[in-house]
């Protein structure tokens, strides 16, 4: 069935440098996309979404790409800081329901 | 979270014994979903509510029932409670948009 995945289970950078988290997609159909960050102790906070008929979108120091060629799926974070670490996945959604499908999630760890 | 409280946030359980969940809104939302995470597999889907007394199936229902007699209360039920249903379970609320998810802070359920 249709599943969406991460690449990296852990990322670690250091303080300023520039993030991407990657996520791979098998469902064709999927129109939007959805990343969360999820920090210790916490239910999973919305980030930053896209829909399929744009290839990038910019929120505060994120930015989301989309290649559906591929398949896949790209969270970047500029000028990464301590409070950015915290586990981030994706989430996929491929009908016009309410319904998303979850990622496993990778780990981004900030080394001061 | 704000408008979205999970209780108990932790608890431990015999094998056997039968456990009820509480998850409560005050977003007058219409949709309430029940979710699952363990390492390796992200935000599993149990049993979703899409208004009073509506509920359906997610894709790791089996083990579980769901009840919502009030628009703000969704119940998640292990009838017999056994060790592979040790997890975090998070309670999610939607008014009906794929973006609009909130999720609350979830509850650490132990069966030993």
């Amino acid at each position: 069935g249709e599943s969406v995945g991460l690449h990296l289970p852990t990322l670690s950078v250091q303080e300023g440098d520039n993030s991407i988290i990657n996520c791979a997609y098998s469902n064709s159909a999927s129109d939007y996309f959805i990343w969360y960050k999820q920090e210790s102790g916490k239910g999973p906070q919305f980030i930053i979404d896209i829909r399929s008929n744009m290839d990038k979108r910019q929120g505060q120091r994120v930015t989301v790409l989309l290649n559906k060629t591929v398949k896949h799926l790209s969270l970047q974070i500029a000028a990464t800081q301590p409070g950015d670490s915290a586990v981030y996945f994706c989430a996929e959604s491929g009908n016009a329901g309410n319904m998303l499908t979850f990622g496993g999630g990778t780990r981004l760890m900030v080394k001061p | 979270d704000a408008g979205i409280t999970q209780s108990p946030r932790h608890k431990v359980t015999e094998t056997g014994t039968p456990v009820t969940l509480r998850c409560h809104q005050t977003e007058n939302h219409r949709y309430m979903y029940w979710y699952r995470q363990d390492p390796g597999h992200g935000l599993r889907l149990i049993h979703y509510s899409y208004g009073v007394k509506d509920t359906d199936k997610g894709e790791v229902s089996d083990g579980y029932s769901v009840s919502r007699s009030k628009t703000e209360d969704f119940l998640l039920t292990l009838e017999s409670a056994t060790s592979s249903q040790t997890s975090v379970y998070f309670c999610a609320i939607s008014p009906g948009d794929r973006r609009g998810y909130t999720f609350g802070s979830g509850t650490r359920l132990t069966v030993v």
